[in-house]
């Protein structure tokens, strides 16, 4: 079966400090992989997707980036953090590009103080 | 741009009362609708997913309707129980950009 880690559960960062969140997702080959940010009141947002190694696809302009160095990981980062990317954090993965459920990882809670 | 909405924002019954979530989207050319429960801290569980072509969905005490031309789905959780407390968000695809999602409808079941 499939399952899909993600990791830290809660991060507390200062500004200004670099970030690197994990998400890696086992027993599946060639996942679609997402990022999603769930600010409070605000609902999930789409950070960044990707339907292969390398290939990543932007969905709002912002002082994050994404990486794919292997199938199964797929990485956020920032060099500097603002206290705006404080949120919930959330890795999720699909069989196919939006035709199948979407699965999601526990998250990550980043504070940024 | 799709828009999802979800009312009401927040809901509170007693244990073993029926209940409808409601969520409605802007754009019905879609293809599927997911509902997706989350728990406090915790990531989505995926609880059903309606294609486009079928007009609902049913799990357990769960039953999701999808009528596209008015833009509206329903969850219908059965016999409510306190473990059923929870976050219930729906989701529709945008192109091949991930979901969009409503901000969901926190539910208490009172014990």
């Amino acid at each position: 079966s499939q399952t899909i880690h993600q990791w830290p559960a809660t991060l507390v960062q200062p500004v200004g400090s670099p970030l690197s969140l994990e998400c890696t997702v086992e027993g599946t080959s060639n996942p679609n992989l997402y990022w999603y940010r769930q600010a409070a009141g605000r609902g999930l947002q789409l950070l960044f997707y990707s339907v292969g190694i390398g290939q990543i696809s932007s969905e709002v302009p912002q002082n994050l980036s994404a990486s794919r160095p292997q199938d199964r990981q797929f990485i956020l980062s920032s060099k500097k953090l603002l206290l705006s990317d404080s949120g919930f954090y959330l890795c999720a993965w699909s069989p196919t590009l939006g035709d199948e459920k979407l699965f999601f990882g526990s998250g990550t809670q980043l504070s940024v103080l | 741009k799709q828009e999802v909405t979800q009312i009401p924002a927040a809901l509170s019954v007693p244990e073993g009362e029926n209940l409808v979530l409601n969520c409605s989207f802007t754009d019905s050319a879609i293809y599927n609708l997911q509902w997706f429960r989350q728990d406090p801290g915790k990531g989505l569980t995926s609880l059903l997913l309606i294609q486009s072509s079928q007009r609902e969905q049913t799990s357990g005490r769960l039953n999701a309707s999808l009528d596209k031309s008015s833009g509206r789905s329903t969850l219908y959780i059965a016999a409510s129980q306190p473990g059923d407390s929870a976050t219930y968000l729906c989701a529709v695809p945008v192109g091949a950009d991930g979901l969009t999602f409503g901000k969901g409808t926190h539910l208490i079941i009172q014990p």
